[in-house]
C-alpha cells in the first residue's frame, strides 16, 4: 500500500520568509496529491492539490510541485504571515494516505 | 460552512462498549471516507464508501465497520472499544472521483475511551 513521509516535522520561519515542506510517496500508481492545513482543534482544510498530469500548480502565495519520477512533492509558501501558523499535512492517492504533518510557526 | 457535518462532537465511552458516529456529507457528494486522527498524528484512513458500497479499507480491524445510506450520509461503528481508540474521527466527502474533485472534511467527533 501507499506510504507517505513528510519533512520537516517542525519548521520555524520569520514573517515574510518562504517555507517549504516536502513529502515522498511509495505507490507509483497514486495520481492525486493534496495539502491540508489544520489549525488547533479544527478540521483539515484543503489549501491546494495537484494531479499527476501537472508538474506545478500555484494559488497566490501557495504553490505545489510534483516530481513523479522521484515520487516526491513539495508545498511552497511565500511571504509567510503569522496566520499561516498551523499543522500542514500532505496526502497521496484517491483514499488519502497522509504524512505525519509539519508544525509551521511564523514568527513576527 | 463546508456542508459536511458530524455528530456528536464529543463522546466519552467505557472500554468494551460500542459507539456509532454519524456523518452527513455535502449535498451531492456520493463518496464518503472515514479517518482516525490520534493526537499529534496525521489522519489514518479507515474505509471509504461509494454509492452505499465499501470501496477500500485501511489497516483497521473488523470491529470498525460502516454504512452509507441512500442519501449518502454515513455511519462509523466501533465495537469492543479499546483505550487506543481514543482519537478524533473525521469524515470527508467528495463529488464523484472521476470528476476531479477533492475531499471536504467535517469537524470531527472527539472520542474518549476510559
Amino acid at each position: 500500500g501507499e506510504n507517505v513521509e513528510q519533512h520537516p516535522s517542525t519548521l520555524s520561519v520569520q514573517e515574510g520568509d518562504s517555507a517549504v515542506i516536502k513529502c515522498t510517496y511509495s505507490d507509483s500508481a497514486s495520481n492525486y496529491f493534496p495539502w491540508y492545513k489544520q489549525e488547533l482543534g479544527k478540521r483539515p482544510q484543503l489549501i491546494i492539490d495537484i494531479r499527476s498530469n501537472v508538474g506545478e500548480k500555484k494559488d497566490q502565495r501557495i504553490a505545489v510541485t510534483l516530481n513523479k519520477t522521484a515520487k516526491h512533492f513539495s508545498l511552497h509558501i511565500t511571504e509567510t504571515q503569522p496566520e499561516d501558523s498551523a499543522v500542514y499535512f500532505c496526502a497521496a492517492g484517491d483514499k488519502l494516505v497522509f504524512g505525519a504533518g509539519t508544525i509551521l510557526r511564523v514568527k513576527s | 460552512e463546508t456542508g459536511v457535518t458530524q455528530s456528536p462532537t464529543h463522546l466519552i465511552k467505557t472500554r468494551g462498549q460500542q459507539v456509532t458516529l454519524r456523518c452527513s456529507s455535502q449535498s451531492g457528494h456520493n463518496t464518503v471516507s472515514w479517518y482516525q486522527q490520534a493526537l499529534g498524528q496525521g489522519p489514518q484512513f479507515i474505509f471509504q464508501y461509494y454509492r452505499e458500497e465499501e470501496n477500500g479499507r485501511g489497516n483497521f480491524p473488523p470491529r470498525f465497520s460502516g454504512l452509507q445510506f441512500p442519501n449518502y450520509s454515513s455511519e462509523l461503528n466501533v465495537n469492543a472499544l479499546e483505550l487506543d481508540d481514543s482519537a478524533l474521527y473525521l469524515c470527508a466527502s467528495s463529488l464523484p472521483w472521476a470528476a476531479g474533485y477533492g475531499y471536504t472534511f467535517g469537524s470531527g467527533t472527539r472520542l474518549t475511551v476510559v
